[in-house]
């Protein structure tokens, strides 16, 4: 049952920390995107990867906030330093080319910055 | 640009009854697909349904279909015999036919109530 896979599940820290989530793509899968869930903006896009290549990170705050693709089996989402205001659900989808009708999504990770 | 708008935040139906949930999308694109993804509590989001913008029948997916009226930019989606699992936030998203980036509305919250 192939599926997107993230980590942490949930992660509390504290105001200045770095934090790192990491994201596995569904085997295959060659678009990685990356989510952001809040009560009040709800699902905004940060940034995408095709071909383990940015394509669009316009998404994301250029400041604090990173995106990579190390290898076709991992992308990671940094934050730092990290502030309150990034508490939220952060998610990763896969896709698979251009064509994919459709995005699957991983369970999430929860931040919690203190 | 591309805009998703779900005029409902919340919205309640009695196990068994129908419910249909409002999605309104602003485009210039003639090829496209709309979605209806299912986020319940455990946030796992889930693809319910999906349309393209070329066929004129309207999608279902067992108890889901959706009314697709292209001219009016509009993609609701009826729940029939509502079950108690299907209480969850609900999601439509639009994406260009080339490009898979996905645009997603604020989201819609069902109750269903036994």
């Amino acid at each position: 049952d192939a599926r997107v896979t993230q980590t942490p599940r949930h992660k509390v820290t504290e105001m200045g920390q770095e934090v790192t989530m990491r994201c596995q793509p569904i085997l295959g899968h060659n678009t990685v995107f990356w989510y952001r869930q809040t009560m009040m903006q709800g699902l905004e896009l940060l940034a995408y990867f095709r071909n383990r290549a940015p394509l669009d990170d316009s998404g994301m705050p250029k400041d604090r906030f990173s995106a990579e693709m190390p290898d076709a089996t991992l992308a990671t989402l940094k934050i730092q330093p990290s502030e309150p205001r990034d508490s939220a659900v952060y998610f990763c989808a896969s896709a698979q080319g251009t064509w994919s009708y459709e995005q699957y999504f991983g369970p999430g990770t929860r931040l919690t910055v203190t | 640009a591309q805009t998703v708008t779900q005029s409902q935040p919340e919205m309640s139906v009695q196990e068994a009854e129908t419910v249909t949930l409002s999605c309104t999308y602003d485009t210039s694109e003639s090829d496209y697909y709309l979605f209806w993804y299912k986020q319940p509590p455990s946030r796992q989001m889930i693809l319910v349904i999906r349309q393209e913008a070329y066929k004129q029948q309207n999608a279902t997916e067992n108890r889901f279909s959706v009314n697709f009226q292209k001219a009016a930019k509009s993609f609701s989606l009826k729940i029939s015999d509502s079950q108690l699992g299907d209480a969850a936030m609900y999601f439509c998203a639009y994406r260009r036919y080339n490009f898979n980036k996905f645009y997603f509305g604020s989201g819609t919250k069902l109750n269903v109530k036994p």
